[in-house]
């Protein structure tokens, strides 16, 4: 299976602020990268698909960038509602997908 | 737009099978060429995920937990299933069905929301 890291595990940071999340995989997976946003006691939503096209609907602060082992996604401004926790996930190896262990996002 | 819902026992006894439906709405399990997938949450953990059915019917199930699932397609009442067998309290976890966003290489869309098996006896 394709390993997926994310770093940092967790992260503290203020309204307005810009943070950058990062997601390495075991190995290339070219641009086949998606990003999640997860809120508690929710389901998981896709916010950025294969490394850096925008889900409908999710604000353009979001952005995602990368290819082969590593990602990112940076949140430009952060603003309450983003705080989170966030996962990538592979789907290179399409039909067997693998996500990130997370990242929590919380206020400062 | 598409609407999935999780439904099922929420408390399971260990050895016994773990069987849930997911419901969709606002489109047909049997058309569109959608991959219809599965994916738990342990309490307090990560995403894993469980394998999917193809609205063909194929199916796919992550190799660690391959000996134990079926997933199933019921065009009649538009839904598809999960059947996790000899559960153990590892298999406790929030279970959640999604279908592709954007066929096999474009992540997981619209999601479900999530229903709590707990494997208890």
């Amino acid at each position: 299976d394709i390993q997926m890291t994310q770093s940092p595990s967790s992260l503290s940071a203020s309204v307005g602020d810009r943070v950058t999340i990062t997601c390495r995989a075991s190995q290339s997976i070219s641009i086949y990268l998606n990003w999640y946003q997860q809120k508690p006691g929710k389901a998981p939503k896709l916010l950025i698909y294969t490394t850096s096209r925008l889900e409908s609907g999710v604000p353009s602060r979001f952005s995602g960038s990368g290819s082969g082992t590593d990602f990112t996604l940076t949140i430009n401004s952060l603003q309450p509602e983003d705080f989170a926790t966030y996962y990538c996930q592979q789907s290179y190896s399409t039909p067997m997908y693998t996500f990130g262990q997370g990242t929590k996002l919380e206020i400062k | 737009q598409v609407h999935l819902r999780e439904s099922g026992p929420g408390l399971v006894k260990p050895s016994q099978t773990l069987s849930l439906t997911c419901t969709v709405s606002g489109g047909s399990v049997s058309s569109g060429g959608y991959y219809w997938y599965w994916i738990r949450q342990q309490p307090g953990r990560g995403l894993e995920y469980i394998g999917y059915i193809f609205s063909a019917g194929n199916t796919y199930y992550n190799p660690s937990l391959q000996s134990r699932v079926t997933i199933s397609l019921d065009t009649s009442e538009n839904h598809f299933s999960l059947k996790l067998s000899s559960v153990t309290a590892a298999d406790t976890a929030v279970y959640y069905c999604a279908r592709d966003a954007y066929g096999d290489y474009g992540g997981f869309g619209p999601w479900g929301q999530g229903t709590l098996v707990t494997v208890s006896s």
